[in-house]
């Protein structure tokens, strides 16, 4: 059974970077996923931030790709967000989760598996 | 502001049927597959629907999806109030190359 575990600092102070880091077991990141990043500001609805695909080809939503950087660790099965440069608006739950893609044009993806999300405030 | 357009909320009785509406457009919905997500209150995602109309083996045939042209819908018969939840479309949009999601619509099961 697959399951993501996120974890990471709850409270980031403005002007600096959210760092977290998403845990992957039962399935390898060697596999046919991409692994993404989506979040959820409080009472709204679900962003993608970005996906990374295990040859390490990344992919970014054009409104964050400026400030964010999608990282893979293979010996530890894990894989990490980085977003620079935060404000009160990247406040959000922050979830992991596995992307499948049926090509290299997704024209049929879904994400399978979710981590149970952690909450980011950014805050002085 | 979301790239699909869904209802805010939908509400009904328990055993009744409802239908969540998901608008997109030909960059998205329109040329590639839909899915559905359930959000259960202070949970995460769960994905319900994948390839406009397929389900997980784990999800009952209670719910159901289907597309026509830029939009889709979720249908849930038999509700219980177990189904209250917010639900969620995506799908790939190949103007952005990346994931969509609706904004989401809130099942109220009175």
């Amino acid at each position: 059974q697959v399951q993501l575990q996120e974890s990471g600092p709850g409270l980031v102070k403005p002007s600096e970077t959210l760092s977290l880091t998403c845990a992957v077991s039962g399935f390898s990141l060697n596999s046919v996923y991409y692994w993404g990043w989506i979040r959820q500001p409080p009472g709204k609805g679900l962003e993608w931030i970005g996906n990374i695909y295990h040859t390490g080809s990344t992919y970014y939503n054009p409104s964050l790709k400026s400030r964010v950087t999608i990282s893979l660790d293979t010996s530890k099965n894990q894989f990490s967000l980085r977003l620079s440069s935060v404000t009160a608006a990247d406040t959000a739950m922050y979830y992991c989760a596995s992307l499948y893609c049926s090509s290299t044009s997704c024209y049929s993806m879904r994400f399978d598996y979710w981590g149970q999300g952690t909450l980011v405030s950014v805050s002085s | 502001q979301s790239v699909l357009t869904q209802p805010p909320s939908v509400s009904a009785a328990p055993g009744q049927r409802i239908r969540i509406s998901c608008s997109g457009s030909s960059s998205n919905i329109g040329n590639n597959y839909v899915s559905w997500y359930q959000q259960v209150p202070g949970t995460a995602p769960k994905l319900l629907i994948y390839d406009n109309d397929r389900r997980p083996s784990r999800i009952p045939d209670r719910f159901s999806g289907s597309k026509s042209g830029t939009s889709a819908t979720l249908g849930i018969t038999g509700l219980q109030t177990g189904d209250e939840a917010d639900y969620y479309c995506g799908t790939w949009d190949n103007s952005l190359s990346g994931p969509v999601f609706g904004g989401g619509t809130k099942l109220t099961v009175l």
